[in-house]
């Protein structure tokens, strides 16, 4: 049986950094791309970032330059370090193991809060 | 960026009857497509990827159309259980975006 589980998150003030994980297994996971999607509370879903099983990363245009995306294969996790993050950022963040340009597996999400 | 614009936003249908969601793209999706459910609290399930490919486990009554810009995710008789919001999603050069999600409710 697949499963994600996210953790890391948590309340953090405007200008601070937070490191999420996400802990597969069920799967190989070093043969599949992951990704990280957030949803804002009572809106709708985002993709934040991607990486796949070569190690390239993509991320979408709102977190560029803020959010570094990683995984170490050797303990099945996949990561999403979080820095001068703002009030828009606060989310449920998701992980998803990627699958024919969809994610067909989802983790429960962590949840990440950011206010003063 | 493509931007994925899904009509109606709220969809309000009986138990039985056919549901039909749409999702434009503001240009062409050359990648993948795909549809999700995601009902209070839980997270997103994949139903059809690949535009028409039901994933595992989801029932016939799901199926998905489209190319080029327009797709459709038609249920073809509505189920108490599929009452829920409904995503779409497109990745061209492994940049993916979401539709910001049709509502079914029931009537």
């Amino acid at each position: 049986e697949v499963q994600l589980l996210g953790s890391g998150g948590g309340l953090v003030q405007p200008g601070g950094s937070l490191r999420l994980s996400c802990a597969a297994s069920g799967f190989t996971f070093s043969s599949y791309a992951m990704s990280w999607v957030r949803q804002a509370p009572g809106k709708g879903l985002e993709w934040v970032s991607g990486i796949r099983d070569s190690g390239s990363t993509y991320y979408a245009d709102s977190v560029e330059g803020r959010f570094t995306i990683s995984r170490d294969n050797s303990k099945n996790t996949l990561y999403l370090q979080m820095n001068s993050l703002r009030a828009e950022d606060t989310a449920k963040y998701y992980c998803a193991k990627g699958e024919l340009g969809a994610f067909d597996q989802w983790g429960q999400g962590t949840l990440v809060t950011v206010s003063s | 960026e493509i931007v994925l614009t899904q009509s109606p936003a709220t969809l309000s249908l009986s138990p039985g009857e056919r549901a039909t969601l749409s999702c434009r793209a503001s240009r062409s999706v050359s990648g993948y497509f795909a549809w999700y459910q995601q009902k209070s609290g839980q997270a997103p399930r994949l139903l059809i990827y690949d535009t028409s490919t039901r994933a595992t486990g989801i029932p016939a009554r799901f199926s998905g159309s489209g190319s080029g810009t327009d797709f459709t995710l038609t249920i073809s008789s509505l189920e108490p259980e599929d009452f829920a919001v409904y995503y779409c999603q497109q990745r061209s050069n492994w940049l993916y975006t979401f539709g910001q999600g049709t509502r079914l409710e029931i009537k």
